[in-house]
């Protein structure tokens, strides 16, 4: 079936890079997301990237798609603590429907 | 522009009773979701309506809960009778077609239930 899978906890230093890790299991996906939970408030899409790249980067965010390990990475670069949230992968378990992981937790210490 | 917008953010009841979550989508967008989150599932997908009409309910966990949209601004989800296993962060979530396609999907900020 359908499973997405991240660690739980990530605690990082301010300025270092953060690597957070999913693996998933659909590899009918055409994109595979990353979302991000600040502490209160609900999920908001932080970036995706489409099945056929291995790479995608965007300011201080780099993806990084194994399709054949079925591994998908988020790397942010300069971590600062206003990134410390709850990021999540996702893959596509049908039209419309995402399977979420369960998050990994994003601690920066300043 | 207002985002989606869920009532109540709180919610503390007994065992047994009737909980219903509300939402407003945002104005236009045409699909609507309802996931449930916990610290053992994750976010999980409770329900999506397309146009006011229910598409997929099948992670709905059971007859205990229902959802309906009675028009393109309104929601409800409810669960009769509660258990303490239904206490969970419930988002509402709305696109239009062509974001719900690539992922981009506008959450509210939840309703925390807790079933005492």
């Amino acid at each position: 079936g359908e499973d997405v899978e991240q660690s739980l906890f990530l605690s990082v230093r301010e300025g270092d890079s953060s690597v957070i890790n999913c693996t998933y299991t659909d590899s009918s996906s055409t994109y595979l997301y990353w979302y991000k939970q600040e502490p209160g408030a609900g999920l908001q899409l932080l970036t995706y990237i489409f099945s056929n790249m291995d790479m995608k980067q965007d300011q201080r965010l780099t993806v990084l798609l194994n399709k054949k390990d079925k591994h998908l990475s988020l790397r942010i670069a300069d971590t600062q603590t206003g990134d410390s949230a709850i990021y999540f992968c996702a893959e596509e378990g049908g039209t419309y429907k995402y399977i979420f992981g369960t998050g990994t937790r994003l601690k920066v210490l300043a | 522009d207002a985002g989606v917008i869920q009532s109540p953010r709180h919610e503390v009841t007994e065992m047994g009773q009737e909980v219903t979550l509300r939402c407003k989508p945002i104005s236009g967008h045409d699909y609507l979701f309802w996931y449930r989150q916990t610290m053992m599932r994750g976010l999980e997908l409770l329900i999506y309506f397309n146009n006011n009409v229910p598409i997929d309910d099948s992670g709905m966990p059971e007859d205990r809960f229902s959802a309906k949209m009675p028009n393109a601004s309104f929601s409800t989800l409810k669960i009769q009778p509660s258990e303490p296993r239904d206490s969970a962060v419930y988002f509402c979530a709305s696109s239009f077609t062509w974001t719900a396609l690539t992922g981009e999907l506008f959450f509210g900020e939840g309703s925390r239930l807790t079933v005492l």
